[in-house]
């Protein structure tokens, strides 16, 4: 089964900029989650998709929205990009199961705003 | 709210010595507990989990963790390391009936030594 896949890997953007990141499932899963990493905050979650829905959101302002197709590729979208934006942006997503299945993580977007 | 400490910022052992990287949690329920690796410039690749039942997990690589409860602790421990266990090592918690959302610890850097 191919893996979580993210485009563009690298992106650099200037302030003010809005950018939009990528993310296919692996097939058959319908949850997919977001995660924003850098050295200062660490890993800190963003959103969560499941079947088009969202599920959970985490503590980042509204410039961040994510959105997630019927196909379960999901999409995040950052508006009026600052420079404490760059940072790693991690897709993960999860098997349909009742239990804590565990999270399957992309390579990510590196995201550098100049 | 649910958290993680990972008390530790690096890990240094000698190559065929065993490790444990440390990690403590606090949350309102009963946990999901992982753990994750991380290495250069790649997204997470999860290790193992825990979920319910017996307090020692076995995942990938030859890790291991123990869940005590009395302590809310679930240490990641292998009982020889290779230099290629180098990297950085990820505690994480979710909780029932929080969807999928991952709480970070701040992560470890594990180096092994020849």
């Amino acid at each position: 089964k191919a893996g979580v896949t993210q485009t563009p890997r690298y992106l650099i953007k200037t302030r003010g900029q809005q950018v939009t990141l990528s993310c296919s499932p692996i097939s058959g899963h319908r949850s997919v989650s977001w995660y924003q990493q850098t050295p200062g905050q660490g890993l800190q979650f963003l959103f969560e998709y499941f079947s088009e829905t969202q599920r959970n959101k985490g503590n980042f302002p509204g410039r961040f929205s994510g959105r997630q197709f019927s196909n379960s590729r999901s999409e995040m979208n950052v508006s009026t990009l600052e420079l404490g934006d760059s940072a790693l942006y991690l897709c993960a997503s999860s098997p349909p199961l009742a239990g804590a299945g565990e999270q399957y993580f992309g390579p990510g977007t590196r995201l550098t705003v100049t | 709210a649910q958290s993680v400490a990972q008390p530790e910022d690096q890990v240094n052992v000698a190559e065929g010595n065993p490790l444990t990287v440390k990690c403590t949690y606090s949350v309102s329920g009963n946990p999901y507990l992982f753990w994750y690796v991380q290495y250069p410039n790649r997204g997470l690749q999860f290790l193992l989990k825990y979920i319910t039942g017996d307090n020692l997990v076995k995942g990938s690589y030859g890790f291991e963790a123990e869940f005590n409860k009395s302590q809310t602790s679930f240490h990641l421990k292998k009982p020889s390391a290779l230099v290629s266990d180098s990297a950085l090592y990820f505690c994480a918690v979710r909780v029932t009936g929080g969807g999928n959302k991952l709480t970070f610890g701040t992560g470890t850097q594990l180096k092994v030594e020849l």
